[in-house]
């Protein structure tokens, strides 16, 4: 158990909507990645967030954005879903500070976009 | 364009086999390369390494960083079933992976 948790674990969206994941990261740590995980293939990532801010972005569109609060628990929104979104939404918490931390993740929400 | 590749991508193995997983990377600013284990959704941590040729070890499990390579390995010996799972390598703070191996511990 890694105290992080995501909602929902699993959510069927039509294309062309809008979807929001949520993470709430686990105590004492202040960075939240969001990654998406197709089937049979790694952890791609999405961006992270650091202290409210957007701290860095992989390679995906702008209709992926994301929020961080000030309890540093975590949003990922998709828009104008496409059939291809369809995956395992993953986010994982870390302390970033003066040294690197290891990412804990959450058990992930299944995303199915028909 | 960075990148971290892991071999094999897929492994069969019998109980009490030792096996060895590579992890490959190439990335600009190469800060830790970190070791998971994926078994149904939640990657679990298993190793972070920052300092080449210091293993890591844990139980059954270990893992060794070669900077000069710009790789590591992780061994597993005396396998079980339950060893069973996909083992990915992240670089750069966990924020580029690798594809995964896929391991499969047969009885």
């Amino acid at each position: 158990e890694t105290g992080v948790t995501q909602s929902p674990t699993h959510l069927i969206k039509t294309r062309g909507q809008q979807v929001t994941l949520r993470c709430s990261s686990q105590s004492g740590h202040n960075t939240v990645s969001w990654y998406q995980q197709a089937l049979g293939q790694g952890p791609q990532f999405i961006f992270q967030y650091y202290r409210e801010e957007e701290n860095g972005r992989g390679n995906f569109p702008p209709r992926f954005s994301g929020l961080q609060f000030p309890n540093y628990s975590s949003e990922l929104n998709v828009n104008a879903l496409e059939l291809d979104d369809s995956a395992l939404y993953l986010c994982a918490s870390s302390l970033r500070d003066t040294r690197n931390t290891e990412a804990f993740f959450g058990q992930g929400t299944r995303l199915t976009v028909v | 364009e960075d990148k971290v590749v892991q071999s094999p991508l897929s492994l069969v193995v019998h109980e009490g086999d030792t096996v060895t997983l590579n992890c490959s990377y190439e990335v600009t600013n190469f800060r830790s390369l970190l070791w998971y284990k994926q078994e149904k959704k939640a990657p679990t941590f298993l190793f972070m390494l920052t300092s080449s040729g210091i293993e890591k070890k844990s139980g059954r499990l270990s893992s060794i960083l070669d900077k000069k390579e710009l790789s590591s390995i992780l061994n597993i010996t005396a396998t079980q079933t339950g060893d069973s799972a996909i083992y990915l390598c992240a670089v750069d703070v966990s924020v580029r992976f690798g594809a995964g191996t896929r391991l499969t511990v047969k009885p």
